[in-house]
């Protein structure tokens, strides 16, 4: 059974803080890992990773992919209280595009 | 936004009523999906549709079904609603490339409260 699976499941820190988030897959025919924000609405896309060690950047936010150990990380340098999000991760599968969703890390940053 | 809307986006029903929910795209995606949302559970797939009438269930496709009559909009059935589908539902639109090698993601609409008492 296609799994994904994302640690911490919440965590609380300070502002100017640098986090790390996980995300770990287990799927047949993998495709790609994408990275969602979720504050109280939608989730808002972040990142899609394909290749294996090629960062991804947007400002205070970076992410890389390894293939072989099949997870994935979700960095945020100096924390602010705007980063209070679910962060989701999701494997996209080859052939159905479907996508899996890990069941989320719930992060607060406090001022 | 990617031009996706969602109706109603609450509602209140009673066990054992039927409730149908719309989703609606203006961009005409090929694949469309339906999405709950619990507490501690993340985004799990109820259904999805590659084309018109082509649909596939997903991992929670218990007591849902859908129907896409038209590439615009995806409709979800809760055929007898029960307080266990009690949830948030968004519909969403994959847009991006065909080969992998480019930008791919979903947009999701903005989602709908359901609650069955």
């Amino acid at each position: 059974e296609d799994k994904v699976v994302q640690s911490p499941l919440s965590l609380v820190v300070h502002e100017g803080d640098t986090v790390t988030l996980n995300c770990s897959y287990e799927v047949t025919n993998f495709r790609s890992l994408l990275w969602y924000k979720q504050e109280k609405k939608a989730p808002t896309f972040l990142f899609m990773l394909t290749s294996s060690g090629i960062e991804k950047k947007s400002g205070r936010l970076s992410s890389i992919l390894d293939k072989k150990e099949l997870f994935s990380i979700l960095n945020i340098t100096a924390t602010q209280t705007g980063d209070s999000a679910i962060y989701l991760c999701a494997v996209i599968t080859s052939g159905t595009y479907k996508y899996i969703f890990g069941t989320g890390t719930r992060l607060k940053v406090l001022a | 936004d990617a031009g996706i809307t969602q109706s109603p986006r609450h509602k209140v029903t009673e066990t054992g009523t039927p409730v149908t929910l719309r989703c609606h795209q203006t961009e005409n995606h090929r694949y469309m999906y339906w999405y709950r949302q619990d507490p501690g559970h993340g985004l799990r797939l109820i259904h999805y549709s590659y084309g018109v009438k082509d649909t596939d269930k997903g991992e929670v496709s218990d007591g849902y079904s859908v129907s896409r009559s038209k590439t615009e909009d995806f409709l979800l059935t809760l055929e007898s609603a029960t307080s266990s589908q009690t949830s948030v539902y968004f519909c969403a639109i994959r847009r991006g490339g065909v080969t992998g090698t480019t930008q791919e993601t979903q947009y999701f609409g903005p989602g709908t409260r359901l609650l069955v008492l």
